[in-house]
């Protein structure tokens, strides 16, 4: 499918907010999704975002949504060093039930 | 949460052998599930999605005879790569879709390291 797009590297330290953009394809899919990927493990869900919403807020993550621009960001506040991983924007595929199309995944580095 | 499990986690395996990898949904019940392949530092790419009781659905560039799946029970899938050789070296990730709070979900597993030497 066509590529969904993320910066590949954020660095920020303790404390800080972090801002992770994503620009997606598809202005039908219905959900969009943000993944997070430790060394070594699976996928986890972090959170989504329905299609008609704005903004979502889940403690200390925020998800805002520009569908005009097919924009999304993921903004983690009070990042701390357990936040280090490799974030992954994901757009719901509707020809393909309800499978996802990733983008190459932000690594973000939280340094002291 | 809802959990799913890889068999095996990882594998090396020699050129020209088959080699089956196991999904199963721990906790609940899934009626679809998707098999991605990850390259180092790139996205998981969909490979197929597959319907318990039916056939795969495989995305454009996926060989089906390469890639078998086997979706038997609502807990279950699976995938063998066939004849495999060093390129389909992979990290391969299965993930089971269900319903969580009304929003269509999925759950992905572990990963599976497949080394073909």
């Amino acid at each position: 499918g066509e590529d969904v797009e993320q910066s590949l590297f954020l660095s920020v330290r303790e404390g800080d907010s972090s801002v992770i953009n994503c620009t997606y394809t598809d202005s039908s899919s219905t959900y969009l999704y943000w993944y997070k990927q430790e060394p070594g493990a699976g996928l986890q869900l972090l959170t989504y975002i329905f299609s008609n919403m704005d903004m979502k807020q889940d403690q200390r993550l925020t998800v805002l949504l520009n569908k005009k621009d097919k924009h999304l960001s993921l903004r983690i506040a009070d990042t701390q060093t357990g936040d280090s991983a490799i974030y992954f924007c994901a757009e719901s595929i509707r020809y393909s039930g309800y499978a996802l199309n990733f983008g190459k995944g932000t690594s973000l580095l939280v340094t002291p | 949460g809802a959990v799913v499990s890889q068999h095996p986690s990882w594998v090396i395996c020699k050129s020209g052998t088959s080699v089956k990898i196991e999904c199963r949904s721990l906790d609940f019940q899934a009626t679809t599930m998707f098999w991605y392949r990850q390259f180092p530092k790139q996205s998981l790419m969909l490979m197929a999605t597959s319907n318990e009781g039916s056939k795969a659905t495989y995305e454009q560039g996926v060989e089906k005879d390469k890639f078998l799946i086997n979706h038997a029970s609502l807990t279950l899938s699976t995938l063998t790569v066939t004849s495999a050789h060093p390129e389909d070296s992979s990290f391969y990730i299965c993930s089971a879709g269900t319903l969580a709070e009304g929003v269509d979900t999925q759950y992905f597993g572990p990963g599976t390291r497949l080394t073909v030497l």
